[in-house]
Order: C-alpha cells, then sequence, then structure tokens
C-alpha cells in the first residue's frame, strides 16, 4: 500500500510565485525524501530529512517535517518554468518495510511563464 | 560521476519475443534495483539486488528475470510480456546494501526505458 499521499494532486503557478507540495504519511519512517520526475524521465533526488531532522534547505527548496502529524512540506521559492515536473514525496519507513522507499501519488506542479 | 545509464530508451516487442533491459552505474553503489511506473503513478518497486545479490522480489511474476552480473551491471529479461506490462522500467542504485534498513537512503535513478508490448 501506498505510504505518502501528496496535496495538491495537480498545482498551476505563475514564474517567480512560491510553490507548496504537501505530503502526508501513516507509518513511523526513517527519512522522507523529495523526488521530482521531468515528464516520461527518470527520478531525480531533491532532498532528503532524517526523522530527526525538522527543517532543511537546499538552494530555492525548503523541505519541513512533522513528525506528530506525519506530514512534511516542500516549498519551492521563485518558481522557474524549468521547475514544472511532477514532484513525489518517498518515505524510508522504519519497522517490517525498512528495505525501501515507498513513493506517493505525485503532485504536478506546472509553472506558467 | 553521479549517473546510471539504462539502455534501450524505448523497446517495442511483441508477446512471444525474448528482450533485456540494461543498466549500468560506476559509483561504487551497492544496492540496485528495478522499478515499474504506469502513466500517472508512482514507481512501483519490483527487484532489489543488495551486494550483487537478489535480495528482494516483490512478488513479480515469472516473464521477468532480473540479473546482476556484476557490481556495476544490472538486467532485466523479458520473455511473454503482456499488453498491461506496457511501462517505463526504471533502474536506480543506492551507496549501501540493504543492512539495517539502508534500502531506504537516496536512491539514483536511470532515465529509463519506455516498454511497448504489442
Amino acid at each position: 500500500s501506498q505510504q505518502g499521499e501528496e496535496d495538491p494532486q495537480a498545482l498551476s503557478i505563475q514564474e517567480g510565485e512560491n510553490a507548496t507540495m504537501n505530503c502526508s504519511y501513516k507509518t513511523s519512517i526513517n527519512n522522507l525524501q523529495w523526488y521530482r520526475q521531468n515528464s516520461g524521465r527518470g527520478l531525480v533526488h531533491l532532498i532528503l530529512i532524517r526523522s530527526n531532522e525538522r527543517e532543511k534547505h537546499s538552494g530555492r527548496l525548503r523541505v519541513t517535517l512533522d513528525t506528530s502529524k506525519k506530514s512534511s512540506s516542500l516549498l519551492i521559492t521563485a518558481s522557474r518554468a524549468a521547475d514544472t515536473a511532477s514532484y513525489f514525496c518517498a518515505t524510508g519507513n522504519s519497522g517490517g518495510s525498512n528495505y525501501k522507499l515507498t513513493f506517493g501519488k505525485g503532485t504536478l506542479l506546472t509553472v506558467n511563464p | 560521476d553521479t549517473e546510471v545509464t539504462q539502455t534501450p530508451k524505448h523497446l517495442v516487442m511483441g508477446m512471444t519475443n525474448k528482450k533485456s533491459l540494461k543498466c549500468e552505474q560506476h559509483m561504487g553503489h551497492r544496492a540496485m534495483y528495478w522499478y515499474k511506473q504506469k502513466a500517472k503513478k508512482p514507481p512501483e518497486l519490483m527487484f532489489v539486488y543488495s551486494y550483487e545479490k537478489l535480495s528482494i522480489n516483490e512478488s513479480v511474476p515469472s516473464r521477468f528475470s532480473p540479473e546482476c552480473p556484476n557490481s556495476s551491471l544490472l538486467n532485466l529479461h523479458l520473455h511473454a510480456l503482456q499488453p498491461e506490462d506496457s511501462a517505463l522500467y526504471l533502474c536506480a542504485s543506492s551507496r549501501w546494501g540493504l543492512a539495517g534498513g539502508r534500502g531506504t537512503d537516496t536512491q539514483y535513478f536511470g532515465p529509463g526505458t519506455r516498454l511497448t508490448v504489442l
């Protein structure tokens, strides 16, 4: 069963605006990761946040993690047309399924020039 | 070199054909993965190799047969596929093997092979 659920499923914004995507999950995790996928291509790792971290930054990306609410958010600031892609959260679970990442359904982000 | 390469990029095959997908990484990673991704869906894990040994098979039909000839190469042999097997097949690698839950560390993906089964 899928662990992460992204919200919204689709997001359309103008270039220069900020984009926020949310991810909720159900079980205990070791870490939570965000990946980007351009249409029909492979996934690119963006950022990993461990379960004992609350916030992490990488360039224009800011990720937060609230383990009490089992949720994470990805903020992309000053968006560009090149940020148009699908964004997936993936949880690294602790416990019985700790050998694999479980991907959410993804958010399709469209940045209009 | 932080690249995972996959060949071919596109593959069209009939249901009676035998074909193979190839994946290569030269990052010294010790875990390699095959995923299947249908349109507008997330990747689904198929197989995991850890230290060149098949560690995980996510109940994949036997018409898909993985092989890891060495630590840098991963193949997926295809035989008697069905049209519903048409999908993007992604290979990934991660630095460590699966011991201690390390399979949940950062994974590096190849560009994928777009497979169409007629």
